[in-house]
């Protein structure tokens, strides 16, 4: 059974200028979940989704980013604009339902120059 | 105060030793429990999920104390190959990390 898929796995941008993640979760995972992790630390939740409903946001800076998961399948998470402290590994994970393991996939390194 | 707090290490064992990580939590009413461990430059993988029983997966202990709200894992009989940085995750309604225990054990 294939895994957790994102892409790209590297971005390089300017600051300023857009950028936009992919995900696609494990056949079946309702939930599906972005985390942000910097160097040395944890993953934080950015937004977790039952289906294609964001159940919980409360951690997604929405002035520059938005997300979306369309037909609750595949998910989009947009910065625009990035800012230099963007940097950082934008990681999806998903779970069969929420509270349940979680699955994580690659992860998208994004550089802000 | 975090709402998941590790000690980051990092720790430095010889091959064949016990070691044991310890994580706490301040959420009374958290669900459920995990440990992860994360390769350098890699995704999170689960590593056990952590019962209310205790539960045990080869070398591996995982155990829950809720009413001093901690969880731990043992590692027996450390392999070169458990070199990684461990992740407690708790779910309180929403899933929480820690900053992860960086482990090396040496030859």
């Amino acid at each position: 059974e294939a895994g957790v898929v994102q892409s790209p796995r590297y971005k390089i941008i300017e600051k300023k200028q857009p950028v936009a993640f992919w995900c696609n979760p494990i056949s079946g995972h309702n939930t599906l979940y972005w985390y942000l992790q910097n160097l040395g630390q944890g993953p934080e939740l950015l937004i977790r989704y039952e289906n294609e409903e964001a159940v919980d946001d409360s951690q997604l800076p929405k002035d520059r980013f938005s997300a979306e998961r369309l037909k609750g399948v595949d998910s989009t998470l947009k910065i625009q604009p990035a800012e230099l402290g963007d940097s950082a590994v934008y990681l999806c994970a998903s779970s069969l339902v929420e509270g349940r393991e979680q699955y994580f996939g690659p992860g998208t390194r994004l550089t802000v120059t | 105060r975090k709402e998941v707090e590790q000690d980051p290490g990092p720790f430095n064992v010889p091959e064949g030793a016990t070691v044991a990580f310890n994580c706490t939590y301040s959420n009374s009413a958290s669900q459920s429990f995990f440990w992860y461990r994360q390769d350098c430059r890699k995704e999170p993988k689960l590593l056990m999920s952590v019962y209310s029983s205790g539960n045990e997966d080869g070398r591996f202990t995982a155990q829950l104390n809720r009413a001093s709200q901690y969880i731990s894992l043992l590692i027996r009989d450390s392999k070169l190959s458990d070199s990684a940085t461990y992740l407690c995750v708790v779910n309180s309604g929403d899933m929480r990390f820690g900053a992860g225990t960086r482990l090396t054990v040496k030859p």
